[in-house]
């Protein structure tokens, strides 16, 4: 059963456009949302991250959405960059003491054309 | 600073064989976990561990699979009798406690598993 979903497997934005990744979630109980960012041959790293108390929050060039009645996130990378061609994955948890483990998305591969 | 290590980066091995994969977590981090990325699909939890507190194995798929750390140190993942469908990417993530609105997971670059 696949608790976080995205369904594109893959995107390609122009340099300096906006690019948008979805995720959704069928888990009720996830309570904060999180971006991963993974370059070939690399762990994933930490992008952005948003409580289910917010809808929106920034930082630089990202921003993560989250619509929790329909139980859909997105990211938003405006303007986008060749470098920030990797593949993002979504994750979601339920933040209670002692334990993070995190429910990853399958991944979408952003491809920033120059 | 140091981020968190993996060895082997690269593991090939036969059908039945056991295999021992490593993980050194940055210093300091109490909290540490290990992950599988299967081809297409997301990452999976598998382990996690917390200070002295007993881990929480309910993301392993099989009692083939252990793992241990001692003390909030090194962690080793040990898969007994391979079989082909554990082959992935066994990826492993330290943070500073288990509260990760405030402590993120930073993730190792992980070890590659291929059983033939």
């Amino acid at each position: 059963d696949q608790q976080v979903k995205q369904n594109s497997p893959s995107l390609s934005v122009q340099e300096g456009r906006i690019s948008i990744l979805n995720c959704d979630y069928t888990n009720s109980m996830f309570d904060y949302f999180l971006w991963y960012k993974k370059y070939p041959a690399e762990g994933p790293t930490f992008l952005i991250s948003i409580s289910s108390i917010k809808d929106k929050n920034e930082d630089g060039r990202f921003t993560v959405f989250l619509n929790k009645s329909a139980k859909h996130l997105s990211l938003h990378i405006v303007p986008s960059q060749p470098g920030d061609s990797a593949v993002y994955f979504c994750a979601a948890t339920r933040p209670n003491f002692g334990n993070e483990k995190l429910t990853f998305g399958t991944g979408t591969r952003l491809t920033i054309i120059p | 600073g140091a981020g968190v290590s993996q060895s082997p980066s690269n593991k090939v091995t036969e059908k039945g064989k056991d295999v021992e994969l490593r993980c050194d977590p940055i210093s300091g981090h109490t909290a540490l976990y290990w992950y599988r990325q299967r081809l297409g699909q997301g990452l999976e939890f598998l382990i996690y561990f917390q200070g002295n507190s007993a881990p929480d194995k309910s993301g392993l798929p099989s009692d083939r699979f252990s793992a241990e750390r001692t003390g909030e140190s090194v962690s080793t993942l040990t898969i007994q009798r391979t079989q082909q469908e554990d082959s992935a990417v066994y990826l492993c993530a330290s943070s500073l406690a288990g509260r990760i609105s405030y402590n993120e997971q930073f993730f190792g670059p992980g070890t590659r598993l291929t059983v033939l």
